[in-house]
């Protein structure tokens, strides 16, 4: 069984679409992630979710909407494409509420490519 | 700003050798590290971890060292193999785990 997954694995559109990614985890975390990565591999954390409440927003664009309908969800939509949106994104899960309780479990990622 | 670095982009080895990555991070405050490996077109994954009260760590074929002295955190991959070639990123605990930019191991047989 997979642990964290996400859908779509790939995904292409074209600029000003609206797209969503969507990613559940089996594990039973408390606390969801997602995380982009770009072409140079630089992760880096865009939100995290604690028992569906939003505990980090870095400086995303407002573009990028993030949703937990539940602890063991959390989509990830976004607005009007850019270019520069092209990327992989995963989603990550621990189990208690910070990142000090243990490892990161992350899924397979989803690879957007905006045209 | 805090950030987490390695020193260097790519690492290539022959197979049967001993790898070290290296990796710096800049907030001394900083009580958890880990390392990540992520091969090809995968998320990554947990390789091990560290406590700020201890100094080295040891796993299976695979050893993290800390100096918090100067920053530094270090992972020794022992007899390595092609399967260990993968992009390795260390990781520092904040308010979420911060990356940093990832070694890329090549291994040669």
């Amino acid at each position: 069984d997979t642990a964290v997954s996400q859908t779509p694995k790939y995904l292409v559109t074209q600029m000003g679409n609206d797209k969503s990614i969507k990613c559940e985890q089996n594990l039973g975390h408390d606390t969801m992630y997602w995380y982009k990565q770009d072409s140079k591999k630089f992760l880096k954390i865009m939100f995290s979710y604690n028992n569906k409440e939003l505990i980090i927003n870095e400086t995303v664009p407002n573009r990028f909407s993030p949703k937990s309908p539940d602890k063991a969800h959390l989509n990830l939509h976004i607005n009007s494409l850019e270019l520069g949106d092209s990327a992989v994104y995963f989603c990550a899960s621990t189990l208690g509420a910070g990142v000090n309780t243990g490892e990161l479990f992350f899924g397979e990622g989803s690879r957007l490519t905006v045209l | 700003g805090e950030s987490v670095g390695l020193h260097l982009p790519t690492l290539s080895v022959q197979e049967g050798d001993n790898s070290i990555i290296n990796c710096a991070y800049s907030n001394s405050a900083s009580d958890y590290f880990i390392w990540y490996k992520q091969e090809s077109g995968k998320g990554p994954q947990f390789i091990i971890d560290i406590r700020s009260n201890m100094d080295k760590r040891q796993g299976q074929r695979v050893t993290v060292l800390l100096n918090k002295t100067v920053k530094h955190l270090s992972l020794q991959i022992a007899a390595t193999q092609p399967g260990d070639s993968a992009v390795y990123f260390c990781a520092e605990a904040g308010t979420a785990l911060i990356f940093g930019k990832g070694t890329t191991l090549s291994v040669s047989s």
